[in-house]
């Protein structure tokens, strides 16, 4: 158990729908990152935040947006869904940011149909 | 543009023989690498990293070798496990701002043949 808790584990929604998906760091951890894995690629970098700051940015759709709150718990909105966003979406947490391990939650398995 | 690179789509390897993974990196300003083991439908787990002032670091069966000049790092796990059966991602970061975040590898799926 990494200590990072992903909320739903399973999705299942139609297009054009709007979903959120939650987030919850490990105890002590600022920093939330984002990711996509489609049909077993390889991690997609979404959006980072540190201690409820945007902090960095990358390929991430103008539909997808992002927040951290001030108890450090973060959620991913994704809107107008398209098949092509069903993917595993996954959040991790660290201390801090840069040069440091990052810890993944289970992953929230989004399908759209 | 592909800044993390691991070449090796799938890597099989017989039980008790030495596994190599490897992964090449473009960008100058990372400094930090991690490797990370991945089963089905589950969450990357953290194996173990290296931070570039160091040319090696070992952590049990797993031990991660840097070469900066080269621009490449690699994951050796001895002896090679069943349970190391997976999908190993390599990642990258850097401490200045935009490089923070972890750059993840495509991956390799390691089969151990018993």
């Amino acid at each position: 158990d990494s200590g990072v808790t992903q909320t739903p584990k399973h999705l299942i929604t139609a297009t054009g729908q709007r979903v959120t998906l939650r987030c919850s760091p490990r105890s002590g951890d600022l920093s939330v990152y984002w990711y996509q894995q489609s049909l077993d690629q390889g991690l997609q970098f979404l959006i980072q935040y540190y201690n409820g700051e945007e902090r960095a940015k990358g390929n991430i759709l103008e539909r997808f947006s992002a927040q951290q709150f001030p108890d450090l718990h973060s959620e991913l909105n994704l809107s107008s869904l398209e098949l092509g966003d069903s993917a595993l979406y996954f959040c991790a947490s660290s201390v801090n940011t840069g040069n440091t391990e990052a810890f993944f939650g289970q992953g929230t398995r989004l399908t759209v149909v | 543009d592909q800044q993390v690179k691991q070449n090796s789509p799938s890597l099989s390897v017989q039980e008790g023989r030495i596994s190599i993974l490897n992964c090449d990196y473009t960008n100058s300003m990372f400094d930090y690498f991690l490797w990370y083991k991945k089963y089905p439908a589950e969450g990357p787990t953290f194996l173990i990293s290296i931070s570039s002032i160091k040319d090696k670091n070992e952590d049990g069966r797993f031990t991660v070798f840097l070469n900066k000049s080269a621009k490449h790092l690699s994951l050796h796990i001895v002896p090679s496990q069943p349970g190391d059966s997976a999908v190993y991602f390599c990642a990258a970061s850097g401490f200045n701002f935009g490089n923070e975040k972890l750059t993840f590898g495509t991956g390799t799926r390691l089969t151990i043949i018993p």
